[in-house]
C-alpha cells in the first residue's frame, strides 16, 4: 500500500501561470516532508522542505502548504517557466529525514 | 551543490555478467542509500548504510550486494545480471542527525542499467 501519493501522473500549465501539484500520505508519523525535481537522465534534485510544526514554507517562486490534518501538501510554482518542466516527487519521513518515502511523481509540463 | 558522483551513467549488458555500479560522494556523509527506480514509478530504497562497515537491506528486495569501506564510497554490485535488473539505479547520501535536526537527500546522477 502506497504511505505517499501523487494521484496526478502528469500536469501542463501555461508559461507565468501558477502550478500545483499536489501529494498525500496516510502514515500519521511523517514529520518532514520534501519536494525533489527529476529532469531525465539526472537524479533528483532537492527543491524545498517543511517539517509538520509549519504549514507554509516558501522559497522564491516555490511554496509549499502542508495540512496536517487533511494528510495533504502541495507545492504552489509561481510564475511557471518552461525550465521547471520535470517530474515531481514528493518525500515524507518519520526519522528527522533518515529515511525518506517518495510518491510515484507528477511530470509537469510548462508550456511557452 | 552536491557533490555526488556516479558511474557509469550508462550500461547495457548481456546477462549473466558481473557489474559494479559506482558511487562517491566528497560531502563527508556518513548514511549513503541505494534506490532502484522504473519509469514511472517510486524510487524504491533497495541499501543503505549508516557509515564504514556498516550495511543495511531497504524496503525492496533486491538481489544486488553493497560494502561500505570507505566513508566515500558506496558500490553495489550484482554477481549474475538478468533482465528484471533493468532499471535506473540512484546513490544518494545525507548527513546522519540521530533526530538532532532534519537532513535532505542528496542524489547522484543515476546509472541506467539495461540487461539484455
Amino acid at each position: 500500500d502506497q504511505q505517499v501519493k501523487q494521484n496526478s501522473p502528469s500536469l501542463s500549465v501555461q508559461e507565468g501561470r501558477i502550478s500545483i501539484l499536489n501529494c498525500d500520505y496516510t502514515n500519521s508519523m511523517f514529520d518532514y516532508f520534501l519536494w525533489y525535481k527529476k529532469y531525465p537522465a539526472e537524479g533528483p534534485t532537492f527543491l524545498i522542505s517543511i517539517s509538520s510544526i509549519k504549514d507554509k514554507n516558501e522559497d522564491g517562486r516555490f511554496t509549499v502548504f502542508l495540512n496536517k490534518s487533511a494528510k495533504h501538501l502541495s507545492l504552489h510554482i509561481v510564475p511557471s517557466q518552461p525550465g521547471d518542466s520535470a517530474v515531481y516527487f514528493c518525500a515524507a519521513s518519520a526519522d528527522y529525514g533518515q529515511n525518506f518515502v517518495f510518491g510515484p511523481g507528477t511530470r509537469l509540463s510548462v508550456l511557452p | 551543490e552536491a557533490d555526488i558522483y556516479q558511474t557509469p551513467r550508462y550500461l547495457v549488458i548481456g546477462t549473466g555478467k558481473k557489474i559494479t555500479l559506482e558511487c562517491s560522494q566528497t560531502m563527508g556523509h556518513d548514511k549513503m542509500y541505494w534506490y532502484q527506480q522504473d519509469p514511472g514509478m517510486e524510487l524504491h530504497l533497495i541499501h543503505y548504510s549508516y557509515g564504514v562497515n556498516s550495511t543495511e537491506k531497504g524496503d525492496l528486495s533486491s538481489e544486488s550486494t553493497v560494502s561500505r569501506i570507505r566513508t566515500e564510497h558506496f558500490p553495489l554490485t550484482l554477481e549474475s545480471a538478468r533482465p528484471s535488473h533493468t532499471s535506473q539505479y540512484l546513490c544518494a547520501s545525507s548527513e546522519y542527525s540521530a533526530g538532532r535536526f532534519y537532513n535532505e537527500q542528496f542524489f547522484g546522477p543515476g546509472t541506467r542499467l539495461t540487461v539484455l
